[in-house]
């Protein structure tokens, strides 16, 4: 099992918000990075830290995070979001240099 | 632009190593660290560990300690990851990835990937 727990899959509405999120003991310390795949690509980061997102990711991504839980929020979902979702961040052992995945969520935007 | 390109395909047997190349270009080399991640098919990523391209320090997931090597060779802006004892459980997509450090609470960010490299272990 994964340090960091991610719901296996989320549907959404093309048009709604939809929230993903990753609970971990980590992330009441540190920050969760957002990242995004498609079938047969490398990873892409859409969110890091606080709220941040990388040149060319659409502004309907945003991250949060209280408590034990971080999340991310797509508000208005469009067909090209849809892919595996995972977050990122240190593991449980309190060690700031390791890191872990959590298991990953499937966005279907239907 | 920032480009890292991997090695192609391998085909291992059981107990055997391999060792996966990464060039990186379109960046200074030493300024970043280069992270492995791995991917078996139809799971999620696997983070394997980090090498310091400035120092060559080295941070390996305890999962992987004692089977993992990585290297650098700054006269090529070259990483590498070598897996030795191989077994059939090992089969999966590997990618490297450029980490750019932020605030103390954000980490690395893995901002860059590889196209990754297929390594499949059978017998």
């Amino acid at each position: 099992s994964s340090d960091l727990s991610q719901d296996p899959a989320v549907s959404v509405a093309l048009g709604q918000t939809v929230r993903i999120t990753c609970q971990g003991d980590s992330l009441r310390s540190f920050y969760a990075n957002w990242y995004q795949q498609k079938p047969e690509q490398a990873p892409v980061v859409v969110i890091y830290g606080k709220n941040n997102r990388p040149s060319g990711i659409p502004d309907r991504f945003s991250g949060s995070r209280s408590g034990n839980t971080a999340s991310l929020t797509i508000t208005g979902a469009q067909a090209e979001d849809e892919g595996d979702y995972y977050c990122h961040s240190r593991d449980s052992s309190g060690n700031h240099l390791n890191w872990v995945f959590g298991g990953g969520t499937k966005l279907t935007v239907l | 632009q920032v480009q890292l390109v991997q090695s192609g395909a391998e085909v291992k047997k059981p107990g055997a190593s391999v060792k996966v190349s990464c060039k990186a270009s379109g960046y200074p080399f030493n300024s970043y660290i280069i992270t492995w991640v791995r991917q078996a098919p139809g799971q999620g990523l696997e983070w394997m560990g980090w090498i310091n391209t400035y120092n060559g320090n080295t941070n390996y997931a305890q999962k992987f300690q004692g089977r993992v090597t990585m290297t650098t060779d700054t006269s090529t802006n070259t990483a590498y990851m070598e897996l030795r004892s191989l077994r059939s459980d090992d089969t999966a997509v590997y990618f490297c990835a450029r980490g750019t450090n932020h605030d103390i609470l954000t980490g690395y960010v893995f901002d860059y990937w590889g196209q990754g490299t297929l390594v499949t272990v059978s017998s």
